[in-house]
């Protein structure tokens, strides 16, 4: 069956950077892009960017631009997600979700904290 | 940037239907997606394609879009579909995802 397991959850100091994976099974990891959302404590979801998993190319919303980076390793059908200059702000759950064109399977989340 | 309006809260009693509703600018002319998400849990796709179910959720859920709103309808509501509700719509003049900013549903 199609999963996404992510890695475990993080602390983190202002001004470091995180780096969550996500590794794809039952499927064909090239064969759909992979988007990154995230979900601060009692908020809604927010749409943080999308890797293409074969070519690599990225979308990232604007808000992260210059912040995050979406890489992916084929070899073991995992994507990353990195966070760089980390704020108070940044404490989520961050999701990697699979996207036919809508969000059919989602990661089991990842709990970011940044705090000092 | 594309918006997306849901309402904060909808309350229904058990077996009527409850409507949750979500606004954008001509979001007729997009595809929209429903997602339920209960506490602790990541979410789950209800609805795809403004009205598509995927396997093994129940046809109690129904969606439909036109003009400036679309519409996820739950028939028959039970107290386990007391959750978190989202739509969500890819804005293909920014390549960005855009979810609304969810409905808490209450069975009361």
């Amino acid at each position: 069956q199609v999963q996404l397991v992510q890695s475990g959850a993080e602390v983190k100091k202002p001004g470091a950077s995180v780096k969550v994976s996500c590794k794809a099974s039952g499927y064909t990891f090239t064969g759909y892009y992979m988007h990154w959302v995230r979900q601060a404590p009692g908020q809604g979801l927010e749409w943080m960017g999308r890797i293409n998993p074969n070519s690599g190319g990225t979308n990232y919303a604007q808000k992260f631009q210059g912040r995050v980076t979406m890489t992916r390793d084929t070899s073991i059908s995992t994507a990353y997600m990195e966070l760089s200059r980390l704020r108070s702000d940044d404490t989520a759950v961050y999701y990697c979700a699979r996207a036919p064109g809508w969000y059919d399977c989602w990661g089991q989340g990842t709990l970011v904290t940044v705090s000092s | 940037s594309y918006v997306l309006t849901q309402p904060p809260s909808v309350s229904v009693a058990p077996g009527q239907t409850a409507r949750i509703t979500c606004g954008g600018n001509n979001i007729g002319s997009k595809s929209v997606h429903w997602y339920q998400q209960k506490p602790g849990q990541a979410p789950v796709l209800v609805v795809y394609d403004d009205s598509d179910r995927p396997s093994g959720i129940p046809e109690r859920f129904s969606g439909s879009n036109s003009g400036n709103t679309a519409t996820l309808t739950i028939s028959r509501v039970e107290a386990g579909d007391e959750a978190d509700y989202y739509c969500q719509v890819w804005d293909s003049s920014s390549d960005h995802g855009v979810f609304g900013g969810g409905t808490k549903l209450t069975v009361l």
